[in-house]
């Protein structure tokens, strides 16, 4: 079992619509989780963190942690073309180092 | 306030030649964090070390591959005898603080080419 999982997509919504990307994590000591954004030939970059189980919004992006399942998702509403990227799902134990999964290519159809 | 600088951002290198990837850390940040990118695959960790220490290698292949920080300077990245399957885009991230609190601010990568 991968320490981190996500869907490898791709994953395709039409524009304005909502899309849903998950990611689970094996480790429960697991303490924080974090979703970077990477365009094709590009670095990563982080979008949002989240510590506590519930929601966190930031603009049009809505993080969901259910630490009782080991769960990570992204929202992100309203998706444009521009969003069109591999979605990137990190979890951090105590150690300082993030652990990643393999990612979700996300097409986002005008 | 330059970002995380990676260089050179292209290498090519035959086989059995060696490799070193220069990583400059943002600008308060101390502490530096190497991954390795497969084509279409996600980020698998290599390194993490602090100024004058490796804290984690748990990622570093046990021969051909060393890393350094040192207290002045990039942190450097070395490959000895590069084989085929070094090819890849190596990033190096940095955070001020170990990255539970802050996530990661990447480099641009360098992309190894061994040909």
């Amino acid at each position: 079992q991968k320490e981190v999982e996500q869907n490898s997509g791709p994953l395709s919504v039409p524009e304005g619509a909502i899309a849903s990307l998950n990611c689970t994590y094996s480790d429960r000591g697991s303490q924080s989780f974090f979703w970077y954004r990477q365009y094709s030939g590009k670095s990563p970059e982080l979008i949002m963190f989240i510590y506590s189980n519930g929601d966190k919004e930031d603009g049009r992006f809505t993080a969901q942690l259910n630490k009782a399942s080991q769960y990570v998702s992204l929202l992100i509403r309203d998706s444009q073309p521009s969003d069109s990227a591999t979605y990137l799902c990190a979890v951090n134990t105590n150690a300082g180092k993030s652990t990643f999964g393999d990612g979700t290519t996300l097409t986002v159809k005008p | 306030n330059a970002g995380v600088m990676q260089n050179p951002r292209h290498l090519v290198r035959r086989r059995g030649q060696e490799a070193r990837l220069r990583c400059s850390p943002m600008k308060g940040h101390s502490h530096v964090y190497w991954y390795r990118q497969l084509p279409e695959e996600g980020l698998k960790f290599m390194v993490y070390l602090q100024k004058e220490n490796i804290i984690d290698e748990s990622g570093m292949p046990k021969e051909r591959f060393s890393a350094e920080f040192p207290k002045e300077g990039p942190s450097i990245l070395r490959i000895q005898q590069v084989v085929r399957g070094d090819s890849a885009a190596y990033f190096c991230a940095s955070s001020p603080a170990p990255g539970d609190n802050y996530g990661y601010t990447f480099g641009s990568g360098t992309r190894l080419t061994v040909v």
